[in-house]
């Protein structure tokens, strides 16, 4: 079964820009989560969707938005962005709400100049 | 708001011995535990996990261990390997699925 891909895998944006990132889940999976890693930060949580609905919201900004599909891919927008938006970028999935053990896709690394 | 917190940023252990990577919450509603690994250039891996029913899971050479009075959990990876070289984040779950992650510890195993 193939894991969770995220494209694209590097991104170099200029500051005032948005981008748009995404992923598509392991096939039977339907929520999707969305995280940036920082140095130091760890793993700050977006927010998750499942079933084209979101259900949990992280603390960030409203230029950070995202969606799902039918097909359960999700895309994640960054409007304006900014120079602390440099992260790399984490998609995880499950097959379920109820499921706790979320598989990661390799990240889209973001860098904003 | 660092519900969950990973002290050590770092850890470095000698190949064979113990690894005891730790993990402090705040947050009594989470009740659900896991820890992930991740290498470089790749996304964090699921490792073990506990529920917070319990005080211990063991899996191999890896055990978590969870005090639930103290908000307190760890793994601990004996023997350790050089494979074993990652980072670590440990996460805690609430019942509807709110996920919080740590800020991850970089395990060094030397042969």
């Amino acid at each position: 079964k193939a894991g969770v891909t995220q494209t694209p895998r590097y991104l170099i944006k200029t500051r005032g820009q948005q981008v748009t990132l995404s992923c598509s889940p392991i096939s039977g999976h339907r929520s999707v989560s969305w995280y940036q890693q920082t140095p130091g930060q760890g793993l700050q949580f977006l927010f998750e969707y499942f079933s084209e609905t979101q259900r949990n919201k992280g603390n960030f900004p409203g230029r950070f938005s995202g969606r799902q599909f039918s097909n359960s891919r999700s895309e994640m927008n960054v409007s304006t962005l900014e120079l602390g938006d440099s992260a790399l970028y984490l998609c995880a999935s499950r097959r379920g709400q109820a499921a706790y053990e979320q598989y990661f896709g390799p990240g889209t690394r973001l860098t904003v100049t | 708001d660092q519900q969950v917190k990973q002290n050590s940023p770092s850890l470095s252990v000698q190949e064979g011995r113990i690894s005891i990577l730790n993990c402090d919450y705040t947050n009594s509603m989470f009740d659900y535990f896991l820890w992930y690994k991740k290498y470089p250039a790749e996304g964090p891996t699921f490792l073990i996990s506990i529920s917070s029913i319990k005080d211990k899971n063991e899996d191999g050479r890896f055990t978590v261990f969870l005090n639930k009075s103290a908000k307190h959990l760890s793994l601990h990876i004996v023997p350790s390997q050089p494979g074993d070289s990652a980072v670590y984040f440990c996460a805690a779950s609430t019942l509807n699925n709110d996920m919080r992650f740590g800020a991850g510890t970089r395990l060094t195993v030397k042969p």
